[in-house]
């Protein structure tokens, strides 16, 4: 199962709303993930089952979506959301695979 | 908390392995991952392995290169590739499942290594 993430980059200022779109090759049922990756880090669990926050994410962070096309919004920017920004999916059986991953600048 | 290796540098053709020690949580019931990122490019899920049993699945592309292991003992899995080529050049995470093993929603990765920076080069 191919993801494709849209956009690659978008320039946007704290406080303003970002919506990144991620696309399925196939149906995917809810079975998508969202992680942060900032430079140097790891990467971080933002989104299960395609809605649900993880652990300790705030409620700025929201998933939403199934079959092919997936969302994930963050309502008001903060200084730290500037990020890459990876989707993934887990449906039925591994592989599992990331989308390319959208920049958030 | 995972913790992994240092830095490895190695020849082309060469083998490297990997380790990543668990902590603060029942080793045997999570899943661990295993995803590469090659500089300045995006994620790449190689494979996991189950600590209860040793079930593993690899990505297709590393069948034959790639060995996944576990030592509950230590709390450590393991991450062994062989034949290094120079596209191997990467930062290797480790990453737990967040649910169960015995749950359906195994897939999603909540705790990460701090990676290990592997480069193949001659």
């Amino acid at each position: 199962i191919v993801l494709t993430q849209s956009p690659d980059t978008v320039p946007l200022s704290p406080g303003e709303r970002a919506i990144l779109s991620c696309w399925a090759s196939q149906s995917i049922g809810n079975s998508l993930a969202w992680y942060q990756q900032k430079p140097g880090q790891a990467p971080r669990l933002l989104i299960f089952d395609a809605s649900n926050r993880a652990t300790g994410i705030p409620a700025r962070f929201s998933g939403s979506g199934s079959g092919t096309d997936f969302a994930l919004t963050i309502s008001s920017l903060e200084p730290e959301d500037f990020a890459v920004y990876y989707c993934q999916q887990r449906s039925n059986w591994p592989p599992w695979t990331f989308g390319q991953g959208s920049k958030v600048e | 908390q995972l913790v992994q290796s240092g830095v490895e540098v190695k020849k082309p053709g060469a083998s490297v392995k990997v380790s990543c020690q668990a902590s603060g949580y029942s080793f045997t019931t999570y899943n661990i991952n295993w995803v590469r990122q090659a500089p300045g490019q995006g994620l790449e899920w190689m494979g996991w392995i189950s600590p209860d049993n040793g079930n593993t699945n690899y990505a297709q592309s590393l069948l034959g290169r790639v060995t996944m292991t576990t030592d509950t003992s230590m709390r450590t899995a393991y991450l062994e590739l062989r034949s290094l080529r120079s596209d191997d050049t990467a930062v290797y995470y480790c990453a737990r499942d967040a649910f169960s093993y015995t749950s359906a929603l195994v897939g999603y990765m909540d705790v990460w290594g701090k990676g290990t920076t592997v480069t193949v080069s001659s």
